[in-house]
């Protein structure tokens, strides 16, 4: 079946610019996480949604950094006001349910933003 | 969040067995360690994850120390395809449910032809 994907693969953007990256679960998984990875670094957790709340922000670097999920499924990463230092590769998980002493990640490929 | 610490990079001759170990010594009662790699411009994959017994499944082995501070990945017969990053992780929950991970640096496991 399908697994995560993540629009667009590459993003170019300049500095001050605002961006959106969208990520496409895996049907029915309600479970959503995005990440970020930086080069030579293991992805760093930013948000968690658990159907269409964000159960866990703690990771968002600041407030340039804002994520939906409106109807349960489909989320987007909004960046305003972009910053060279926010280049890096985000990545998008999502898994079946919540409650699950196991819950495996499904990991998209990721988007590459670079912030000239 | 407890942390896992591994060595930063391994090579392994090809269809030879491998022995990728991670310590974690803080480690709580009720953090599974879960393995994942990542291969050249992908995202994370699963590998296998454990409690307190020693694992088993098509891809690895998790062989898991009895004080639980420790654990090793076992590639049994290492290939070309095996080349990638490593990861251990602590699977812990957070007061709000989420099962995130925070994962380290890992190993980079370099497979010789």
């Amino acid at each position: 079946g399908a697994g995560v994907s993540q629009t667009p693969s590459n993003k170019v953007t300049e500095k001050g610019k605002y961006v959106e990256l969208r990520c496409d679960p895996i049907s029915g998984h309600t479970a959503l996480y995005w990440y970020r990875q930086s080069l030579g670094q293991g992805p760093e957790f930013l948000i968690y949604f658990q159907g269409t709340g964000a159960a866990d922000d703690s990771g968002l670097p600041n407030d340039r950094f804002f994520a939906v999920r409106p109807e349960g499924s489909v989320s987007t990463l909004k960046i305003q006001r972009t910053e060279r230092g926010d280049s890096a590769v985000y990545l998008c998980a999502s898994s079946p349910r919540l409650g699950s002493t196991y819950n495996e990640q499904f990991f998209g490929p990721g988007t590459r933003l670079t912030v000239l | 969040d407890a942390k896992t610490t591994q060595p930063n990079s391994m090579e392994s001759n090809e269809e030879e067995p491998v022995h990728l170990p991670c310590n974690h010594s803080t480690i709580s009662g009720t953090d599974y360690i879960h393995w994942y790699r990542q291969l050249p411009s992908q995202g994370p994959e699963y590998v296998i994850h454990g409690l307190t017994s020693n694992v088993n499944n098509r891809m690895a082995s998790l062989a898991i120390a009895e004080d639980r501070k420790s654990s090793t990945l076992i590639l049994h017969r290492a290939t070309l395809r095996d080349a990638a990053v490593y990861y251990c992780i602590l699977r812990g929950q957070s007061t709000s449910g989420t099962y995130k991970y925070i994962f380290g640096t890992g190993t980079r496991l370099k497979v010789l032809a």
